[in-house]
Formats: structure tokens, sequence, C-alpha cells
């Protein structure tokens, strides 16, 4: 398996612009997760799924930001309209449960930078 | 105060020596994760545990859920295992994650 794979590696946009994010789980897995990371606050949880259904969104911060798994094999996280504070590495995760006693298997993340 | 503290924050040695990262959390969990990240950004799960010892290679992970604690532990480190620890606990159905130990070994 090719692992988690994400897209686009790295996204440059001006402000009020839509960005979307990509990603692909391991196949089979059935629990999604999108994680930003951050200098300053470090790896926070953004939203995940399970079984394609959204399960915790509270890490989302604010309605600009909404996230959809339309099928097990691929999920999206828009950001609209983006500000520079938006500006992180976004990490995509995939695991065969959501009990916590799952190893995570971690995309290689999209650097967003928002001018 | 952060549900996960980790110390040291940033950790030099040089290579062969034996390394020690702790792992201090503050709630109940059901279990803990210890992360690798390389400066490339790319995250690696190394291990999860939920009670006693783990071992992989050169690299051992203890947790004592009394104490609420965890230590990873590298042995005879090498320049390559210079990269950021990051420690992860679960509870209530999401990870939260510490702020990670930036680990250089130099040769």
């Amino acid at each position: 398996d090719a692992g988690v794979i994400q897209s686009p590696r790295h996204e440059v946009t001006e402000m009020g612009q839509e960005v979307t994010l990509r990603c692909k789980p391991i196949s089979g897995h059935n629990s999604l997760f999108w994680y930003r990371q951050t200098m300053m606050r470090g790896l926070e949880l953004l939203i995940y799924f399970n079984n394609n259904v959204p399960i915790d969104d509270s890490g989302m911060p604010e309605d600009r930001f909404s996230a959809k798994m339309p099928n097990a094999s691929f999920s999206t996280l828009k950001i609209q309209p983006s500000e520079p504070r938006d500006s992180a590495v976004y990490f995509c995760a995939s695991s065969l449960g959501a009990t916590g006693a799952e190893k995570l298997f971690f995309g290689s993340g999209t650097q967003l930078s928002v001018l | 105060k952060n549900e996960v503290e980790q110390s040291p924050q940033n950790l030099t040695a040089q290579e062969g020596e034996f390394i020690t990262i702790n792992c201090s959390y503050s709630v109940g969990i059901s279990a803990l994760h210890w992360l690798q990240q390389h400066p490339g950004g790319g995250i690696v799960s190394l291990f999860m545990l939920s009670s006693g010892k783990k071992k992989h290679g050169r690299l051992i992970a203890t947790i004592n859920i009394q104490e609420k604690h965890s230590s990873l532990h590298i042995t005879a480190s090498h320049p390559r295992d210079s990269a950021v620890y990051i420690c992860a606990v679960h509870r209530a159905q999401k990870l939260v994650f510490g702020q990670g130990t930036r680990l250089t070994i130099n040769p």
C-alpha cells in the first residue's frame, strides 16, 4: 500500500481564496483524522471520521472550515475564505479503528501559506 | 497547564549517548502514542501503549498509568535519530498532543 496520500504537498494562496486539501487513506482503514500543526499550538485535531461519518468536529476552528468524506477512500478539508492565520501544515492520518488503541498512519502533510 | 507535558523541550547529545524523553499527562487515558517527526516534516508512529513497556530496535517506551507518566528511551543514539518526538494521549476518542521534544544527536 502507498500509505496515506495527501495533495497538494504545498499550497500558496491569497487571502480570501478557497483552499481544498485532499486525502486518500490507507485501504481498509475505517478512521480518518485531519490535524493542523503550527509552531505556536503544535498538533491539533480538527475533525475525525469513522466509517465515513464525522464523529467529532469540535476542533474545527470556525465555519470557514469544512470537511467531507464522501467514500471510504477520499476526504477533503476546505477553507473558504482563507486567512493568513490559517497558514500551517495540515496532516491527514488513518487507522483501523478509533478507540485509540490502533496505530496511526500519517500522510506527508500539506504546507499551506495564505498571503 | 497543558494536559500533556513533555520534557525536555530541546535535547542535544553526542552520538552513542542514552537518551530519555519524558511525558506527563493530567487526565485518564486509554492509550499513549509516541510519534517521530523528521526534519522533512513526515510523522511516523513509533509506539502505542496502554501499560508496561514496548521495545523496537534501539527504542524503548514505558508507561506508568498510576503516575500518569511515560518515557521514551533511545540506546546508542545516532545522528539519524535527530527529530522531534511527540507524545500524544488518547482520551474521549481523540488524541491530545504534547508540544514535542526536539532531539539533536551530534556525530
